[in-house]
């Protein structure tokens, strides 16, 4: 089965640190890829996407890259904010199906 | 921008009620989603609806109960809540777009504790 594996947090940084979150998965298929953003007492957001291999997600200045032979899509960004704290989901959509696997979710938390 | 709402926002009951929780989108989307968020952050998605008069379970089994009566309408029922429901209800949606993969939108969610 299809399964999505990010690293736990919080993730604790200061104001223009470089932000790294991993994630990889694991599927039967040819995934498309997607990060979320959860900010508090809100619903998901769609961050960026990539739908396949090579693909490069980008959006707010983050990034992500589909990598297939790492199974790997980790968010970046160069420079993180106060306002960039939240919590992020990598998740995993199979070609075919419309439902979304999701990791179990990464808090980061920046500090001025 | 998403248009996707759920109702209400807080919900405080007491065991045994039964409840509704609302999810309405404008966007004309066929498929509508119901995610159960636990206090530990992790997304399980309970229900989801491929268009009207269609209805799945999820990963998760739920005591919930949902309806696709109208595109736009995507109800969640409780006959009888507990306090084991107490948590936190996203509502989505996505579109087909024939191409592999649909983008879900969120709801802002209901959080819900049951005394």
């Amino acid at each position: 089965g299809n399964s999505v594996t990010q690293m736990e947090g919080p993730v604790t940084l200061s104001e223009e640190a470089f932000l790294t979150i991993n994630c990889t998965y694991t599927a039967t298929g040819y995934p498309s890829l997607f990060w979320y953003v959860q900010y508090p007492g809100e619903g998901l957001q769609l961050l960026l996407k990539a739908t396949k291999a090579d693909d490069k997600g980008s959006n707010k200045g983050f990034e992500a890259t589909y990598r297939k032979e790492t199974t790997s899509f980790h968010l970046e960004k160069g420079s993180v904010q106060v306002s960039d704290s939240a919590v992020y989901f990598c998740a995993l959509s199979d070609r075919g199906y419309s439902t979304l696997t999701f990791g179990k979710g990464t808090m980061l938390l920046v500090s001025p | 921008e998403a248009d996707i709402y759920q109702t209400p926002r807080y919900l405080v009951i007491g065991t045994g009620k039964k409840i509704t929780l609302e999810c309405s989108q404008t966007m004309g989307h066929d498929k509508m989603y119901w995610y159960q968020q636990d206090p530990g952050m992790e997304l399980h998605l309970i229900h989801y609806s491929y268009g009207v008069n269609s209805t799945e379970k999820g990963d998760l089994s739920s005591e919930s109960t949902v309806s696709r009566i109208r595109t736009e309408h995507f109800p969640l029922t409780l006959e009888s809540a507990r306090p084991s429901h107490t948590s936190q209800y996203l509502c989505a949606s996505s579109a087909s777009t024939g191409v592999g993969f649909d983008t879900q939108y969120f709801g802002p969610g209901t959080r819900l504790t049951v005394l």
